[in-house]
């Protein structure tokens, strides 16, 4: 069982907005700064898309959008294409005893 | 231009050590924040973040596998060790390399490395 709770799956059509919510507690997601988003593709290594929240590492289309409220962040993608459907997860910065959490991952289909 | 590549066994027996390297361009641990790490990923599962060695050779563990996993980094080698011990069929995973960009976040990362536990 993952430490941050994301749903397993979502979807959109092409040009739609979808957001995937990742969620976790007070002592990771909730009480710092440092949430990340990853895209991975089948039999590829993670892409990083979101650090710290809300920054685009150079090279990410501005589709990808990140935010947090309280326990909870987001990752919402904006005007879906075929080439979005992948697998995403979230990670957060859980304190210098935990230090770093993942989520569960989201399969996200563009229908 | 930064990469990393993980080089290992891909099969090991059950109670056996696991010992994989990282091997890195485009960085150096003689830069202050300098972090590598290693995170691995059953098949069909969620990553899961085992460990990070620092530049100041500062070092963190996932707590659940803390005492089974040592990192070690060489400067001059450009290389990252991680070893596990007691490997059992639950450790069967792709385990990466990353390189860190900032608190937990890893930018550049690894091919992967597929261990597996079987006898």
């Amino acid at each position: 069982q993952s430490a941050l709770t994301q749903p397993p799956s979502a979807s959109g059509s092409p040009g739609q907005s979808v957001a995937i919510s990742c969620t976790g507690t007070s002592s990771d997601v909730g009480g710092h700064n440092y949430v990340s988003w990853y895209q991975q593709h089948p039999g590829k290594a993670p892409r990083l898309i979101i650090y710290e929240v809300s920054k685009r590492p150079s090279g990410v289309p501005d589709r990808f959008s990140g935010s947090k409220s309280g326990n909870t962040a987001s990752l919402t993608v904006s005007g879906l294409q075929a080439e979005d459907e992948a697998d995403y997860y979230c990670s957060s910065y859980a304190g210098s005893n935990n230090f770093e959490v993942f989520g569960g991952g989201t399969k996200l289909t563009v229908l | 231009q930064i990469t990393l590549k993980e080089s290992g066994p891909t099969l090991v027996k059950p109670t056996q050590n696991l010992t994989l390297t990282c091997t890195f361009s485009g960085f150096s641990f003689t830069t202050s924040g300098v972090g590598v790490g290693w995170i691995r990923q059953p098949p069909g599962k969620a990553l899961e973040w085992l460990a990070l060695i620092y530049w100041d050779d500062d070092k963190r563990y996932t707590p659940s596998l803390k005492s089974r996993l040592t990192i070690t980094k060489d400067t001059s080698e450009s290389q990252v060790v991680l070893t596990m011990t007691n490997m059992g069929p639950v450790d069967t995973a792709t385990y990466y390399c990353a390189h860190r960009l900032s608190g937990t976040s890893w930018l550049y990362w690894g091919q992967g490395n597929l261990v597996t536990v079987s006898s």
